[in-house]
């Protein structure tokens, strides 16, 4: 299994400009979500998905588009590049049903990170 | 919106040394504590999950453990070595949610 997946791994942008970061996993995790990470703030939750067709907000989801339309893919849209999106950011799926289970303890699996600089 | 703190933000210990650091978080509504390991250049692995009040798990020199009540998990490293350095981070997640918030996270620096 190559686990969860992410491109690009670096990217820079303009202001403006708008891209769409990659995420994709093999080990059939019905729950994805993207977070951003920023020093000294950890990571930040911008949005998940708990099964294909069903997606929603985190913390910071403004400036952020998501939408799942299979269980592998999780891509994250950048409509309006800004430089405060500046930042690294990674993608995480763990193993879950749609329907959250009590006592399904779900560790996360996270991929490589995508660097992103906007310029 | 959970509020999950960790404390302290960086650690410098001698090699062997043993060391531990907090997590602290809400306690109402809470479900799980999962702590992650991350290094340089590399992205976050999971270390352990724990639910219950007065949970203990190990993994070879690093352990950790869990009040729930009180909102507060310790993790420890029994005689460090340089390959502990790292970033370690903690998630709480609340009761019904699948999403993790995380702390700031602790970044261990282990001089031979």
């Amino acid at each position: 299994n190559a686990g969860v997946t992410q491109t690009p791994k670096f990217q820079v942008l303009k202001t403006g400009q708008s891209m769409t970061l990659q995420c994709a996993q093999d080990m059939n995790h019905e729950y994805m979500s993207w977070y951003r990470q920023d020093p000294g703030m950890g990571l930040r939750l911008i949005h998940y998905s708990v099964g294909a067709g069903i997606t929603d907000q985190g913390e910071v989801p403004n400036g952020y588009n998501v939408s799942r339309s299979t269980t592998e893919d999780f891509p994250l849209r950048l409509l309006s590049a800004a430089p405060s999106q500046t930042s690294v950011y990674f993608c995480a799926s763990s193993y879950g049903t749609g329907t959250f289970r009590r006592g399904a303890l779900e560790t996360q699996y996270f991929g490589p990170g995508t660097r992103l600089l906007v310029l | 919106i959970l509020n999950v703190e960790q404390s302290p933000q960086s650690l410098h210990v001698q090699e062997g040394d043993s060391t531990n650091f907090t997590c602290s978080f809400p306690s109402s509504n809470f479900y799980a504590l999962h702590w992650y390991r991350w290094e340089t250049a590399k992205s976050p692995e999971a270390l352990f999950v724990m639910t219950l009040n007065g949970d203990e798990k190990k993994k070879g020199r690093i352990s950790a453990t869990l009040n729930t009540k009180e909102g507060y998990s310790y993790l420890y490293i029994k005689g460090s070595q340089p390959e502990d350095s790292a970033t370690y981070l903690c998630a709480s997640q609340d009761t019904g949610r699948r999403a993790l918030t995380f702390g700031s996270g602790t970044r261990l620096q282990v001089q031979p």
